[in-house]
């Protein structure tokens, strides 16, 4: 069956540097691939979306990468701040309207 | 504009109630979907509607039906509550052009006791 992971583990990162995310899937041939960014109590928010036939997309401090042959995706964020913190969760589409979300992982930078 | 909103924000039901959650979006938008959201579970799919007259089930549609009244109004219906339907609910909507960018309402927080 299909299965996409994410750390489960919050992620603790010194403001100032790069924080770099993972999302792992398996079973599964994506025509593309989003980001979302999620705070406490609240809805997800969309970040970004690469296509299968990109390899990287750029949005202001953000950076996405996708990888069809290790099926993954790496999300960059440099300069990080405490305002980053968040968890942050990535989804998988392909089938018709519909996407499939991971668990997410928790950013959380300490100044 | 409002984007999509959900009512109640919060509710407690008993074993066996049922209740019905709103949604709305005025952003003019095709396709409407309701997931459910656990811990250490994600964001599930219960029903969607890619366009007004259509629903299908999702992957966790068992004890819910769902209603699309309108373009801009998709109701989701809790028949009787069990306690594992404890959740938090979210509405998304996306316009069909965008590669399923998903916009969320605030989220209804359900407790069956």
């Amino acid at each position: 069956s299909q299965k996409i992971e994410q750390n489960s583990e919050a992620l603790n990162i010194q403001e100032g540097k790069t924080a770099t995310l993972t999302c792992n899937y398996t079973n599964y041939s994506p025509a593309y691939l989003q980001w979302y960014r999620q705070d406490p109590g609240r809805g997800p928010v969309f970040l970004l979306l690469i296509r299968e036939n990109e390899k990287e997309k750029r949005k202001e401090r953000l950076k996405v990468t996708f990888d069809t042959t290790l099926k993954q995706s790496l999300f960059h964020i440099t300069a990080s701040q405490p305002a980053d913190s968040a968890t942050y969760l990535c989804a998988l589409g392909g089938g018709y309207q519909k996407v499939t979300f991971g668990t997410g992982t928790k950013l959380q930078v300490i100044p | 504009n409002a984007g999509v909103t959900q009512t109640p924000k919060f509710q407690v039901l008993k074993t066996g109630q049922s209740m019905t959650l709103q949604c709305a979006q005025d952003m003019n938008h095709n396709s409407m979907y309701w997931y459910r959201q656990d811990p250490g579970m994600g964001l599930r799919l219960i029903y969607y509607s890619a366009s007004e007259g259509t629903t299908d089930k999702g992957e966790v549609p068992n004890g819910y039906n769902v209603s699309r009244l309108n373009k801009r109004e998709f109701s989701l219906r809790l028949e009787s509550a069990a306690p594992s339907q404890t959740s938090v609910y979210f509405c998304a909507s996306t316009d069909r052009s965008s590669y399923n960018e998903q916009f969320f309402g605030p989220g209804t927080r359900l407790t069956v006791l």
